[in-house]
């Protein structure tokens, strides 16, 4: 059975550091584009990138670059997302999932609920 | 990248029809044939239910089909249920296996 496993719900400050972590059982970790999804209270989803673990080749949305790294250890077949500077705005419900290479998300993780306040 | 464009909401009534309609561009619903939708309960993970177009996961009611002409593409759903009253988000493939979204839609099952 195909599983994302992503970690525990967080709650920073403004500024500070985050690293978010998806792992993926029951299925080939090196052979699918893994990506993250966020989801802003009461809003839609967005797409922010992908990564394909076998090479770490690593795609962005415009919206995303430069704001958020996504990277892999292909070692313990997990997934992460991290910010070196988090802003309120930054606040949301955030889904690992597995992509097709035409883009389809047949797998989500739980999500990942990042609160940032003061 | 902008956001694909969907109808804030639509309702039909049980045993009804209702269409989400989702336009883009031709840099990517209009030029593939790689849209995905997706249904998403409060407080759930997004679900997968169609590919390609118009291609059905295992495990998905043949009552839920996918279409596309030109730059917009449609989800309908038949036989309206209580249990499909849920937010729909397409998306498309935009080149270099990146995505986008729709806005999403709110159905409403009267």
């Amino acid at each position: 059975e195909v599983q994302l496993v992503q970690s525990g719900a967080e709650v920073k400050k403004p500024g500070e550091s985050l690293k978010i972590s998806c792992k993926g059982s029951g299925y080939s970790f090196t052979s699918y584009w893994i990506g993250w999804v966020r989801q802003m209270p009461g809003k839609g989803l967005e797409w922010m990138g992908i990564i394909y673990p076998g090479d770490s080749d690593t795609r962005y949305s415009p919206s995303f670059q430069g704001q958020v790294t996504i990277s892999a250890d292909k070692s313990i077949s997990t997934a992460y997302l991290q910010w070196s500077s988090l802003k309120a705005s930054d606040t949301a419900m955030y889904y690992c999932a597995r992509q097709g290479d035409s883009g389809y998300v047949d797998y989500w993780g739980q999500g990942t609920l990042v609160t940032v306040s003061s | 990248q902008s956001a694909l464009t969907q109808p804030r909401s639509v309702s039909g009534s049980p045993g009804q029809s209702v269409t989400i309609s989702c336009t883009g561009t031709s840099s990517d619903v209009g030029g593939y044939n790689y849209v995905s939708w997706y249904q998403q309960h409060p407080g759930k993970a997004p679900k997968l239910m169609i590919y390609d177009v118009s291609k059905r996961p295992s495990g998905v009611p043949d009552r839920f089909s996918g279409s596309k002409s030109g730059n917009t593409a449609s989800l309908t759903i038949s036989g309206l249920q209580a249990e499909d009253e849920a937010d729909y988000y397409c998306s498309s493939y935009a080149g270099s296996y990146t995505v986008v979204f729709g806005g999403g839609t709110k159905l409403t099952v009267l």
